[in-house]
Order: structure tokens, then sequence, then C-alpha cells
């Protein structure tokens, strides 16, 4: 089992440019969702999907877009990177039956943008 | 609004001691919290989940509790190693169990020196 594949895990981007990070999960969990860590600001959620074909805004969407067009994948799309955007991007899906629940992340991707 | 905080920053002990690390929360209207483990460069993994309706958990060398009407969690590490050097973070998940955001602590930082 895999669990959830981020890529790449670094990138270095200029000022303007997009791009695209990637995460599959092989879990067949229904919710998956972005966050990026800053320190001193910990874990905040960009955007989040509860199944395929359903996304929604978590904290700080702006600058980001996401689809989710299958169960497995969920990309996030950086438009027009800025230097704010330098940050680690986790990808993370989750189970939840009853009140159980399990969240798993992906490795990050460490992006700098110049 | 929910705020999460976990003190210490960082903490450094010997090999073998007894640790415990602290989460606070001030909204008491939470539905699970959880605690996790985050390696340098690396996700985090889930540790463990504790139930609204729960005092604690265990798994291994660890206990987690939760005092829900004083807005406390301690995680519990038995005979410390330097394997369980780390960064520690809890979360919170809010309200009535439809809302699957999670708010997280920055983290406590452990050094175990063997």
């Amino acid at each position: 089992n895999a669990g959830v594949t981020q890529t790449p895990k670094f990138q270095v981007l200029k000022t303007g440019q997009s791009m695209t990070l990637q995460c599959a999960q092989d879990m067949n969990h229904e919710y998956m969702s972005w966050y990026r860590q800053d320190p001193g600001m910990g874990l905040r959620l960009i955007h989040y999907s509860v199944g395929a074909g359903i996304t929604d805004q978590g904290e700080v969407p702006n600058g980001y877009n996401v689809s989710r067009s299958t169960t497995e994948d969920f990309p996030l799309r950086l438009l027009s990177a800025a230097p704010s955007q330098t940050s680690v991007y986790f990808c993370a899906s989750s189970y939840s039956e009853g009140r159980h629940e399990k969240l798993f992340f992906g490795s990050g991707t460490q992006l700098s943008v110049l | 609004k929910q705020e999460v905080t976990q003190i210490p920053a960082a903490l450094s002990v010997p090999e073998g001691e007894n640790l415990v690390l602290n989460c606070s929360f001030t909204d008491s209207a939470i539905y699970n919290l959880q605690w996790f483990r985050q390696d340098p460069g690396k996700g985090l993994t889930s540790l463990l989940l504790i139930q609204s309706s729960q005092r604690e958990q265990t798994s291994g060398r660890l206990n987690a509790s939760l005092d829900k009407s004083s807005g406390r969690s301690t995680l519990y590490i038995a005979a410390s190693q330097p394997g369980d050097s780390a960064t520690y973070l809890c979360a919170v998940r809010p309200g009535a169990g439809n809302n699957r955001k999670l708010i997280w602590g920055l983290g406590t930082s452990l050094a175990v020196n063997p």
C-alpha cells in the first residue's frame, strides 16, 4: 500500500509561474485535503474535498485551485506563484466510520518561490 | 473561535525519562482530539485519537488523556527513547461531527538525548 503520494518533493518557482502539486491516495478515502505548514503558524487548511466532484475552501484558499475528478487524485494548482506561497505543502486523506477516523499524510512538497 | 495551544514549544530530556506533552483548547465543544507525530522533512503520522466521550487512549508507551471541561489533553510518553525525538502536534475536530476541519496546535519539538 503506497498510502498518500505527493509529487514533487521539492520545487523552485519564479514569481508568476504556475504549477500543479500532485496528490494521489490508494486507500479509497472520500475525504482529501491540502495544508500548508509555515514556521510559527502551524498547519493551515487550503482546500478540501469530501468526494469526487466536490471541493470547498479552507482557511487560506486564495491563489490556489483544486479539482477532484476521481476519488484517488486531488491536485493543487498554483495559478501565479508569489513569494508568500513559499511553504511546505501536505496532502492528506482520511476515512471516517462512525466516530472512528484516521488521517493519513503525504511526505510533503517543499516549495520555494523566488 | 477554537484555538489550540501546545506548551512547551520545545523539550529536551534524557533517555529513559517519562514525560508529558500538553495541549489546551479554548472551546470544549469538540468532536475528538488527535495527537500526531512529525519527523523532520516528513509528513505527519497519526498516534492516538480520543473521542469527546472518552477520557484516555493508550498505544504502547503512549497514553493520551482528555479533560474537556478544562480544555486540556496530555500525551504521556513512558520510558522515552531517542527514536521518540520528533515534533508532536495535537489537533481538535470541532463541533457536531459533520465538520471534518481540524484546528491545529503549533507542536512541541521533543529531543530525547542518549
